[in-house]
């Protein structure tokens, strides 16, 4: 079955400054990518989506990338803020096939 | 429009109690889930339902019980609470009509569960 790494697990960055998690997944039929932001004491939310008919897409500091031949796809966030502090999970699916959650990566944006 | 809720948000059993945790949404979707979150492992998929009355094993289905009566509802049922069960659980929600369909998941904001 679909295998969702992601790394890193924890990353510290300046505010301001730029942030990248990265995932791999191993299924190459898998065709759908979304990433959670999971805040203290809350639910993750959805904070992005990618599909596999599309290399990049971006919503004002957020952006994801998708590499389908090397089987990875990437969270940018830039010119991070403190409220950027939180867990970030990427997913992957395909049809017929429930998501498949990475591990998780806790962020901290430094003031 | 609340979304998903779940309640408790915390529960505190002893090892052979039994107890529901309870999830619905407001959204008239059709799919429903469990997860359970546990540190350094993500989210692991317990049970879902892609419909009323339909119901499906995920990865770590051991322990727990569901059942589908209503579009709105999906209450999970432990059995004999074991310490292994000591976790963070949430109920999640979309509006694919099958596993065919990809669609993103609402969670609602977790029941944080202590067996001792």
């Amino acid at each position: 079955g679909e295998n969702v790494e992601q790394h890193p697990s924890t990353l510290s960055v300046q505010e301001g400054d730029s942030a990248v998690i990265k995932c791999t997944y191993s299924d190459s039929a898998s065709n759908y990518f979304p990433w959670y932001k999971q805040e203290l004491g809350k639910g993750p939310q959805l904070i992005i989506d990618i599909r596999s008919n599309v290399g990049e897409k971006k919503d004002q500091r957020i952006a994801v990338t998708l590499n389908k031949t090397a089987k990875h796809f990437s969270l940018h966030i830039t010119e991070t803020q403190p409220e950027d502090s939180a867990v970030y999970f990427c997913a992957a699916s395909k049809r017929g096939q429930n998501f498949v959650f990475g591990p998780g990566t806790r962020l901290s944006v430094l003031p | 429009n609340a979304g998903v809720t779940q309640t408790p948000k915390f529960q505190v059993l002893k090892t052979g109690q039994s107890m529901t945790l309870q999830c619905a949404q407001d959204m008239n979707h059709e799919y429903m889930s469990w997860y359970r979150q546990d540190p350094g492992m993500g989210l692991r998929l317990i049970h879902y339902s892609v419909g009323a009355g339909i119901t499906d094993q995920g990865e770590v289905p051991n322990g727990y019980n569901v059942s589908r009566s209503t579009t709105e509802d999906f209450p999970l049922r432990l059995l004999s609470a074991a310490p292994s069960q000591t976790s963070v659980y949430f109920c999640a929600s979309s509006n694919a009509r099958t596993l065919d369909y990809n669609s993103p998941l609402h969670f609602g904001n977790g029941t944080r569960l202590t067996v001792t």
